[in-house]
This record gives C-alpha cells, sequence and structure tokens, in this order.
C-alpha cells in the first residue's frame, strides 16, 4: 500500500494567517492526489483533485500544489469556517489511501 | 458538490452483519466511481473499497474478505456488506462518488457494534 504521511499533525493559526499543510506519498502517484475538509459529525468536503484543481463551489482561498511524491496544500486568509481538519488521499493506485490528518486549530 | 442520502442499521452485535445504502436525491451512480469510506473513533479516514462506473470493484486488504460494494442501476442505489463484525468495525460509515477522485459524500452512519 502507498503510504500518506502529512504534517504538521495539527497546528494553530489566527484568522487571516495563511497556512501550508504537507502530504508526501511513499511512492511517486504523479497527480492523483484529493484533499478534504473534515468537521466533527458532519461529511466530509472535497476540496481538490488532481492535486491542484479546485472542486465545484471551493472557495480560490484554497490551493493545492505538487506532483510525485510531495504535495501541498494552502489556505490563505483563514476564515472561522476553515477551522477543521485536513485530509490527503491518493487515488493512484488500490487501496485509496488517506493521510493521517491535520488540524487546523484556532490560535 | 451535492450530498448523498445514506441509510442502515446503526447498532449490531458481533458476528451480525452490516447493511448500507446510499442514493443520489435526483441522480444516480451511473457514470461514477462509488466508495465506502469510515472513520472509527479518534481515528482518521479509511478507504473501504469502490465499484467502478464499469462495475469492477476494488477492496481494501484489510477488509476484502468480509466486504461486497454494489450498485442497483434500477434503484440508483449504492449498497455495502461487511459481514462477521466486531467491536472493530464500529465507526462513521460515509458513501462517496466521483469520476476519479471523491467529489460528493453523504452525511455518514454510525454503525456501532457491541455485545
Amino acid at each position: 500500500d502507498i503510504q500518506m504521511t502529512q504534517s504538521p499533525s495539527s497546528l494553530s493559526a489566527s484568522i487571516g494567517d495563511t497556512v501550508t499543510i504537507t502530504c508526501r506519498a511513499s511512492q511517486g502517484i504523479n497527480k492523483f492526489l484529493a484533499w478534504f475538509q473534515h468537521k466533527p459529525g458532519k461529511a466530509p468536503k472535497s476540496l481538490i483533485f488532481a492535486a491542484s484543481s479546485l472542486q465545484n463551489g471551493v472557495t480560490s482561498n484554497f490551493s493545492g500544489s505538487g506532483s510525485g511524491t510531495d504535495f501541498t496544500l494552502t489556505i490563505s486568509s483563514l476564515q472561522p469556517d476553515d477551522f477543521a481538519t485536513y485530509y490527503c488521499q491518493q487515488y493512484k493506485t488500490y487501496p485509496h489511501t488517506f493521510g493521517g490528518g491535520t488540524t487546523i486549530e484556532i490560535k | 458538490q451535492g450530498q448523498l442520502h445514506q441509510w442502515g442499521a446503526g447498532l449490531l452485535k458481533p458476528s451480525e452483519t452490516l447493511s448500507l445504502s446510499c442514493s443520489v436525491p435526483g441522480g444516480s451512480f451511473s457514470g461514477y466511481s462509488s466508495t465506502w469510506i469510515r472513520q472509527s473513533p479518534g481515528k482518521g479516514l479509511e478507504w473501504i473499497g469502490e465499484i467502478t462506473h464499469s462495475g469492477g470493484t476494488n477492496y481494501n486488504p484489510a477488509l476484502s474478505s468480509r466486504v461486497t460494494i454494489s450498485v442497483d442501476t434500477s434503484k440508483k442505489q449504492l449498497s455495502l456488506t461487511l459481514n462477521s463484525v466486531t467491536a472493530a468495525d464500529t465507526a462513521v460509515y460515509y458513501c462517496a462518488r466521483g469520476w476519479a477522485a471523491i467529489a460528493d459524500w453523504g452525511q455518514g452512519t454510525l454503525v456501532s457494534v457491541s455485545s
């Protein structure tokens, strides 16, 4: 299985900050990488597919980059609604594995 | 993004069979890959498996001996069956669909396994 490693596992940030989350794959996955936002008790929300393409309805303060093994999710100008846990997932090879998650907390 | 609707039994005893269903209000699963994912208490997301737009299935090897995913095209329903459940299968289960990457999610169903 491809292992997906996210860092950091958690971070504290303030409204208006820009934060970056890193996701590393144990082997190359081209650009078959998605990002999701998850809040407790709610359905996850799809943010990005193909490493850098925004899903419909996702605001442009979210951006993704990377290819191969190293990827980043950047959230610019953090809003109150952005405090959540974020997961990356590779969908190049079965099983489609997730990273361990990064929780963004309010500082 | 659309939200999927899912339902099924939420309390099971060990050795019983988990059975969940999922539908797309006003839509279907045709042309999509459809996936089941779960989150155990205090843990991250775990991919259970998918059924592709052509009807092929792929499962997490850790669950493959016990899991079946299917789509009833006439009923426009996605289903998950997990046999011989144990307490380790206690989790919130999500259905999802997309063309390659997941786009839409169900609201989640908490399934608890306890004697």
